[in-house]
């Protein structure tokens, strides 16, 4: 297994650009979700999907978008870069949202830079 | 929603001491506590949780402890170890939406 995989690892944009992060994950999981990781604000959840076809927003939503048309995948979309959005971006999964101990999985992050 | 306060930001100890990381959460009724470490350029790692209905859990040199009265939860690390340097965030499950909230990490330095 990969477990959860995300392209790019790297990316700059310019103001107003648009760019969708990939995030896949081989294990067979339910629920996969982003995050946003700022310097001293910890883990913010931007949004969510508890299966194909269901999305739902987090904490932080605006100016993100999201899909799950399979299992697999769960790409963020950008829709149009703001400096406010240079973080770094974590995709998760788990098995399951119903088991309260199902273990979150990380994957390796993407670092954006919006100029 | 959920708020989760942790506590130090920073915290430096020399190799072989114990470390304590502390946080607090404000839900009553969030029922699951995974403590979570990211090492340099990596995604966090689960090292450790606790469900509500127990009051420690070790693993090794890892434990937590849960005070669901006070609302707050600890990872303590004994004989730590260069290795262990790393950030680690607490995180409670919210009951309402079964998502996690994660504090805002502790950047855990070892000298050796």
């Amino acid at each position: 297994n990969a477990g959860v995989t995300q392209t790019p690892k790297f990316q700059v944009l310019k103001t107003g650009q648009s760019m969708t992060l990939q995030c896949a994950q081989d294990m067979n999981h339910e629920y996969m979700s982003w995050y946003r990781q700022d310097p001293g604000m910890g883990l913010r959840l931007i949004h969510y999907s508890v299966g194909a076809g269901i999305t739902d927003q987090g904490e932080v939503p605006n100016g993100y978008n999201v899909s799950r048309s399979t299992t697999e995948d769960f790409p963020l979309r950008l829709l149009s870069a703001a400096p406010s959005q240079t973080s770094v971006y974590f995709c998760a999964s788990s098995y399951s949202r119903v088991r309260p101990t199902d273990t979150q999985y990380f994957g390796p992050g993407t670092r954006l830079t919006v100029l | 929603g959920e708020n989760v306060e942790q506590h130090p930001s920073t915290l430096s100890v020399q190799e072989g001491d114990s470390a304590v990381i502390k946080c607090t959460y404000s839900d009553s009724a969030s029922n699951y506590f995974p403590w979570y470490k990211q090492e340099l350029g990596k995604g966090p790692q689960l090292i450790i949780d606790i469900r509500s209905n127990v009051g420690e859990k070790k693993d090794q040199r890892i434990a937590v402890t849960l005070n669901k009265t006070a609302k707050h939860f600890s990872l303590h690390i004994t004989e730590t170890q260069p290795e262990d340097s790393a950030v680690y965030f607490c995180a409670a499950r919210d009951s309402g939406y079964s998502t996690l909230t994660f504090g805002k990490g502790t950047m855990l330095l070892v000298s050796p």
